[in-house]
């Protein structure tokens, strides 16, 4: 999983809460992502970053938030949860900025009652 | 139309075989194309990136490019029970380095 660490690894919370999910990776990689996973969607693209406190949005970035104030850390917030926001989250590395392989993080089940 | 499309399977094969995954996809100037598996339960593994037209080989597997017909496929020689997995196409477009478009997957089944 390429150095990647993801916390919490489950989480159950209740609608409408605040939730972070915080993505480590311990090797200065410059690019980091954040993913979700659905049953028949696949993987999507929620946000991105390509450096410290530079981020940018992905394919389904409404009503999520992210922070990168230092390079180890890539954090994804959803500012108040909702059950459409139950999936798998990944968090994903881009080791190098010749090539464009991204490298996944062991995921993040999150379920929102 | 997806931006990229796989059959969903399940697509069953004999141990042993040659398992053929395919994926086509809509963007015409994409560049970058990959190849990962995922076990149930766990995060998609990259097995093969191809960049430019003709076949790489890794191993058992073997990625295959076709950029005038807009298609990539996995070859799986001497498929093993291990090899069971969803396998996921992922295509870069142009322009748009950061952003790795995914297809549903197939589910491989390698019957023992």
């Amino acid at each position: 999983d390429a150095g990647i660490t993801q916390s919490p690894r489950h989480k159950v919370t209740e609608t409408g809460t605040p939730v972070t999910l915080r993505c480590h990776q311990t090797e200065n990689h410059r690019y980091m992502y954040w993913y979700r996973q659905d049953p028949g969607h696949g993987l999507r693209l929620i946000h991105y970053s390509y450096g410290v406190k530079d981020t940018d949005k992905g394919e389904v970035s409404d009503g999520y938030s992210v922070s990168r104030s230092k390079t180890e850390d890539f954090l994804l917030t959803l500012e108040s949860a909702t059950s459409s926001q139950t999936s798998v989250y990944f968090c994903a590395i881009r080791m190098t900025s010749e090539t464009y392989e991204q490298y996944f993080g062991p995921g993040t089940r999150l379920t929102v009652t | 139309q997806k931006e990229v499309e796989q059959n969903s399977g399940p697509l069953s094969v004999p141990e042993g075989a040659i398992a053929s995954l395919n994926c086509t996809y809509s963007d015409r100037g994409s560049q970058s194309f990959f190849w990962y598996r995922q076990y149930s339960g766990k995060s998609p593994e990259l097995i093969m990136s191809i960049y430019s037209n003709g076949d790489k080989e890794d191993g058992r597997f073997t990625a295959q490019l076709n950029k005038a017909s807009q298609y990539v496929s996995l070859l799986i020689r001497d498929s093993q029970p291990s090899d069971s997995a969803t396998y996921l196409c992922a295509v870069i477009g142009p322009g748009a380095t950061n952003k790795l478009i995914f297809g549903t997957g197939t589910l491989l089944a390698v019957q023992p």
